[in-house]
């Protein structure tokens, strides 16, 4: 069955802090991989996307790897921003197929 | 560039009544998506449209939704009628072309309430 696991649930950390959110998938064959970062009350936005041979992709303070051989991606955030609170969504294509997961709801401390 | 439209933003309504979304996509953009997202899930799927005609809809409840996509522009979504579980964020999302490479693009949303 095609799947995409994000971990954790929710996230807080304090502002300034580093965090990593984690994206398991099963999708099987893999187009892609992409990060979306959904605002509360928005619709998502794009982050990152990733082919099967790229290893990391970095969008300013957004960084996303893959590993396609544990099947594993992970979305890391580096000095957070208040900014960042939002939901995190890992999205998994395969041919034609959009599978995305329940996503990583992240809230940043002042 | 203007982005993904959307209205309304939010409706409310009581079930069995009927209600309409409607969405007008990035110009030029061939490929339209409306989602279903339900509170503290990932977006689901409803159906995809290619320029007029839809490429998936497999996971559309064609007893109570339809869309449409008349001209290959706009389209709207339509719950005929509501239920209490149809309560959500319905996202409409726009991409170039359909092909797994392309980015799709996300407009606000609308929130519907079913009481």
């Amino acid at each position: 069955k095609n799947q995409v696991e994000q971990s954790p649930q929710s996230l807080i950390i304090l502002e300034g802090k580093n965090c990593t959110l984690q994206c398991n998938y099963t999708v099987s064959p893999f187009s892609n991989l992409r990060w979306y970062k959904q605002d509360t009350g928005r619709g998502p936005v794009s982050l990152t996307i990733m082919t099967f041979s790229e290893n990391t992709k970095s969008n300013g303070r957004y960084t996303a790897t893959l590993d396609a051989d544990t099947k594993q991606s992970s979305l890391h955030i580096t000095a957070s921003q208040l900014s960042d609170s939002a939901s995190y969504i890992c999205v998994v294509l395969r041919d034609d197929k959009i599978i995305f997961g329940k996503g990583t709801r992240l809230h940043i401390l002042p | 560039e203007a982005g993904v439209a959307q209205s309304p933003r939010y409706k409310i309504i009581e079930k069995r009544q009927s209600v309409a979304f409607w969405c007008n996509p990035i110009s030029g953009h061939a490929t339209l998506y409306w989602y279903q997202q339900i509170l503290g899930q990932g977006p689901k799927l409803l159906i995809q449209f290619q320029n007029n005609g839809v490429v998936d809809d497999s996971q559309l409840p064609k007893d109570r939704f339809s869309a449409e996509r008349l001209k290959g522009v706009d389209s709207t979504l339509k719950i005929q009628p509501a239920k209490l579980e149809d309560s959500a964020v319905y996202l409409c999302a726009s991409s170039l072309w359909a092909s797994g490479g392309d980015e799709q693009f996300f407009g606000p949303g609308t929130r519907l309430t079913v009481l």
